[in-house]
């Protein structure tokens, strides 16, 4: 069966370090991906999207990478700032059109 | 981007009643998804609403539970029918709009439900 795997567990890093998140798919053959963010209390809102056919995508202090033969994004985040503290969704298009599923979610703690 | 609007943002129902949900859009969208998010978990599509015709519901999700209507682009209700406490969660409405990059979704803020 199709699933997306996130980090579960909280990652803690410490201001200005780099954060590193991690989306697994299997069975899956999207044509793309995205990252999201989403605070406590509200819906998740559109960070990234990086198509099948590109390998790294950069927006300011992020930057995602798309490996569909590992069937792997990693998802960065430099110089982390406690306002980047959120969980961040991994999603994939299932096959339907602009139909999406969404991974669990990893919860980023950015220590001052 | 567009702007979503949901209403109630929260609610505390007994058990066997329904709640409906509203959603608004400050411009025409395209597509329009109702998302139930229940405690520590991801989101899980309910159904894709309509503009004028019947909703397109995900395996495990039934109309007779949560009739959804969408009257217009911009615009759409969700209710919750004969309520128990496993329906206890947050529900999304979600919008791809006409314009921006393709296929990316913008949320509500959510409308967090407790069934007593």
């Amino acid at each position: 069966s199709q699933k997306i795997e996130q980090n579960s567990e909280a990652l803690n890093i410490q201001e200005g370090k780099t954060a590193t998140l991690t989306c697994n798919y299997t069975n899956y053959s999207p044509a793309y991906l995205q990252w999201y963010r989403q605070d406590p209390g509200r819906g998740p809102v559109f960070l990234l999207l990086i198509r099948e056919n590109e390998k790294e995508k950069r927006k300011e202090r992020l930057k995602v990478t798309f490996d569909t033969t590992l069937k792997q994004s990693l998802f960065h985040i430099t110089a982390s700032q406690p306002a980047d503290s959120a969980t961040y969704l991994c999603a994939l298009n299932s096959g339907g059109y602009q139909k999406v599923t969404f991974g669990t979610g990893t919860k980023l703690q950015v220590i001052p | 981007s567009a702007v979503i609007s949901q209403k109630p943002s929260r609610d505390i129902c007994q058990r066997g009643t329904s709640l409906t949900i509203q959603c608004q859009v400050d411009s025409q969208v395209t597509m329009m998804f109702w998302y139930r998010q229940q405690p520590g978990q991801s989101l899980t599509l309910i159904a894709t609403a309509n503009q004028g015709s019947e909703a397109t519901y995900e395996s495990g999700f039934v109309i007779d539970k949560f009739p959804i209507s969408r009257p217009n682009l911009t615009f759409s209700t969700l209710t919750v029918s004969n309520m128990s406490p496993e329906d206890s969660s947050i529900y999304l409405c979600s919008v791809t709009p006409t314009s921006g990059i393709p296929d990316t979704q913008y949320f509500g803020p959510g409308t967090r439900l407790t069934v007593l």
